[in-house]
């Protein structure tokens, strides 16, 4: 079935380096959103991205969905203990107004201080 | 204060007893969602549903039931049939192909 494929599963980086995860799609996505969810909490939404090859900043975070709007990325410069948690992409899967909302298996963020 | 609320926080079943898991959003959305996570997994979408008295199945529907009586409810029942109900559940609601936001989550554990 459609699937959203997330990697890698986890990340462990030294505070001060920078992160990258990467969403792949099986199929074109009308858009793509970023969650954070931090141990033991629940997601939270952080970006969505429309556009064919469009690039969104947020301070250290750098989004960007590809020109096939089948791929994405998370970029964070510089992480931070706070940047800790597991980041998933989503995406809305299906025709029309009945598309459901698809998530992928996330990147869990380990930052050593 | 709009928000999406779950209900209870945890919750504990004996095998063979289906319990039914509250989710109750004040924002006026259309969407909501029932998913599941296992410890270090990611989000498994259960059901969801697009408007009042209608939904469909997830990627993992079998064992599970819903409602979608009012806008505002979307209670999940996890029944007897499936196997392995340990985990934590999250609903959320969106305005359809927007961002969507989550409750606290229940967790719930087979005893």
């Amino acid at each position: 079935g459609q699937q959203v494929m997330q990697i890698p599963q986890y990340q462990h980086v030294q505070e001060g380096e920078d992160f990258t995860t990467y969403c792949n799609s099986s199929t074109t996505l009308s858009n793509i959103q970023w969650y954070k969810q931090r141990p033991g909490g629940h997601p939270v939404f952080l970006i969505q991205l429309v556009k064919s090859g469009e690039v969104k900043k947020q301070k250290r975070l750098t989004f960007q969905f590809g020109e096939a709007k089948k791929n994405s990325s998370l970029h964070i410069t510089a992480t931070q203990t706070t940047d800790v948690g597991t980041y998933f992409c989503a995406g809305l899967v299906g025709p029309g107004n009945t598309g459901k909302l698809i998530f992928g298996q996330g990147t869990t963020l380990q930052v050593k201080p | 204060d709009g928000g999406i609320t779950q209900s209870p926080k945890y919750l504990f079943r004996k095998e063979g007893q289906n319990v039914t898991l509250s989710c109750e959003q004040n924002l006026n959305h259309d969407a909501m969602y029932w998913y599941r996570q296992d410890p270090g997994q990611g989000l498994r979408l259960i059901y969801y549903s697009q408007i009042v008295n209608d939904f469909q199945k997830g990627d993992i529907a079998e064992g599970y039931s819903v409602s979608r009586e009012k806008k505002e409810s979307f209670p999940l029942t996890v029944t007897s049939a499936q196997k392995n109900p340990t985990a934590f559940y999250l609903c959320a609601s969106s305005i359809w192909n927007t961002e969507a936001f989550f409750g606290q989550g229940t967790r719930l554990t087979v005893v």
